[in-house]
């Protein structure tokens, strides 16, 4: 079946710093990619996707790319603000007709220090 | 606001109780998926439907069930509930045209 795995946390990070969040997936033919942020007290929001391979997904200074060669979507940023505390959440998505099922990894939780 | 709606927020309740989730999906989704988030297990799926139908089915209890009225809106419904419960629920909603989920800020179930 599908899965998703991530590197577990926490990550801990002073501000400034180069985050990398690693997530491989297992999946039949072309999923499409997700990461999901979980802030403290909510639900969670859409950060970036891909949906096909070599497709980069980016969204408020964050990247990733999707690596069919390697099954991979890391998840990066080049500058890292203690706003960006929160866990991201990997996920992949595949089905046809009307159901697409989410699958998630665990999650990560990145703590930025100032 | 995302556009799905969770009610309540918060539940409180005593261990062998039924509780009922609502969610409303965006405007214009027709999928709504029921998530149960624990310290422990991650985000599990429990269960999705499409229009008013039940499409797929994960790891749910059979203690618990879900519908999807007419007008879209999903109730999960909890019952002979036990601490193990005690969780965060969330649901979620499809946009089939650009296959994004968005989902609800959650109901936050605790069992005493």
């Amino acid at each position: 079946g599908n899965s998703v795995t991530q590197m577990e946390g926490p990550v801990t990070l002073s501000e400034e710093a180069f985050l990398t969040i690693n997530c491989t997936y297992t999946a039949t033919g072309y999923p499409s990619l997700f990461w999901y942020v979980q802030y403290p007290g909510e639900g969670l929001q859409l950060l970036l996707k891909a949906t096909k391979a070599d497709d980069k997904g980016s969204n408020k200074g964050f990247e990733a790319t999707y690596r069919k060669e390697t099954t991979s979507f890391h998840l990066e940023k080049g500058s890292v603000q203690v706003s960006d505390s929160a866990v991201y959440f990997c996920a992949l998505s595949r089905g046809s007709g009307g159901s697409y099922i989410p699958t998630f990894g665990r999650g990560t939780s990145l703590i930025v220090h100032p | 606001d995302s556009g799905v709606t969770q009610t309540p927020k918060h539940l409180i309740t005593a261990t062998g109780q039924r509780v009922t989730l609502r969610c409303s999906p965006r405007s214009g989704d027709l999928s709504v998926y029921w998530y149960q988030q624990s310290l422990d297990q991650g985000l599990q799926f429990l269960i999705q439907y499409y229009n008013g139908e039940e499409r797929a089915k994960g790891n749910i209890l059979e203690r618990f069930s879900a519908q999807q009225f007419p007008d879209l809106h999903s109730e999960l419904n909890l019952s002979s509930l036990e601490l193990g419960d005690s969780a965060l629920y969330f649901c979620a909603s499809r946009d089939d045209r650009v296959s994004g989920y968005t989902f609800g800020s959650g109901t936050r179930l605790t069992v005493v």
